[in-house]
């Protein structure tokens, strides 16, 4: 059975960081492309960043360029997410996505980023 | 980057009902459009790539159509399970970008 799970999030002060980690099981992870996509509170879905197979692609959405970072781990089964300099427009929450043959076929719970004072 | 708009962005339907939601891009997709369907509190489920193609387990009242900038997602007899919010989602840019959804509720 597949399964992605996040964990990382919590409560951070504005320009504060943050590393949102995914772990994958259930299928061969390094065969997979994997995206982070949030959403705010009582908002839409907002795709964040994607990372390819051996993580020599990578892309972000503008809105987090510059701040964020997506890495993976492929003998952990795993994709993170580094994020620096958060803002309170960061507050959502994110998911990772199993991305196949364009479409994001599997979606973890998601873990919930806070940016407050 | 490729703007998606959904509409309507709601919508009131009863069960047994046919709906239509539609998604237009700002510039040309081909057919590499997908459809989501997320209920309260949990994440996103793939209903439909590729414009028309159905996710293995989606009931088949699912379809979609459409090309270049303009698709729909149809729900042939809506079920009391199909009241949820729907995002169209463009995977022709590597830059994927959402719809800003469509949330269809009980009349």
């Amino acid at each position: 059975e597949v399964q992605l799970v996040e964990s990382g999030g919590g409560l951070v002060q504005p320009g504060g960081s943050l590393r949102l980690s995914c772990e994958a099981s259930g299928f061969t992870f390094s065969s997979y492309e994997m995206n982070w996509v949030r959403q705010a509170p009582g908002k839409g879905l907002e795709w964040v960043s994607y990372i390819s197979y051996s993580g020599s692609l990578i892309y972000y959405a503008d809105s987090v360029k510059g701040r964020f970072t997506i890495s993976r781990d492929n003998a952990k089964n795993s994709v993170h997410l580094h994020m620096n300099s958060l803002r309170a427009e960061d507050t959502a929450v994110y998911y990772c996505a199993r991305e196949e043959l364009e479409v994001f076929d599997y979606w973890g719970q998601g873990t919930l980023v806070t940016v407050s004072s | 980057d490729i703007q998606m708009t959904q509409s309507p962005s709601s919508l009131s339907a009863s069960v047994g009902d046919r709906v239509t939601i539609t998604c237009r891009a700002s510039q040309s997709i081909s057919s590499y459009l997908n459809w989501y369907q997320q209920k309260p509190g949990k994440p996103p489920k793939v209903l439909i790539y590729a414009t028309s193609s159905l996710q293995s387990g989606v009931p088949s009242r699912f379809s979609g159509s459409g090309s270049g900038t303009d698709f729909t997602l149809t729900i042939s007899s809506l079920q009391p399970e199909d009241f949820a919010t729907y995002y169209c989602q463009q995977s022709y840019s590597t830059l994927r970008t959402f719809g800003q959804g469509t949330k269809l509720e009980i009349k």
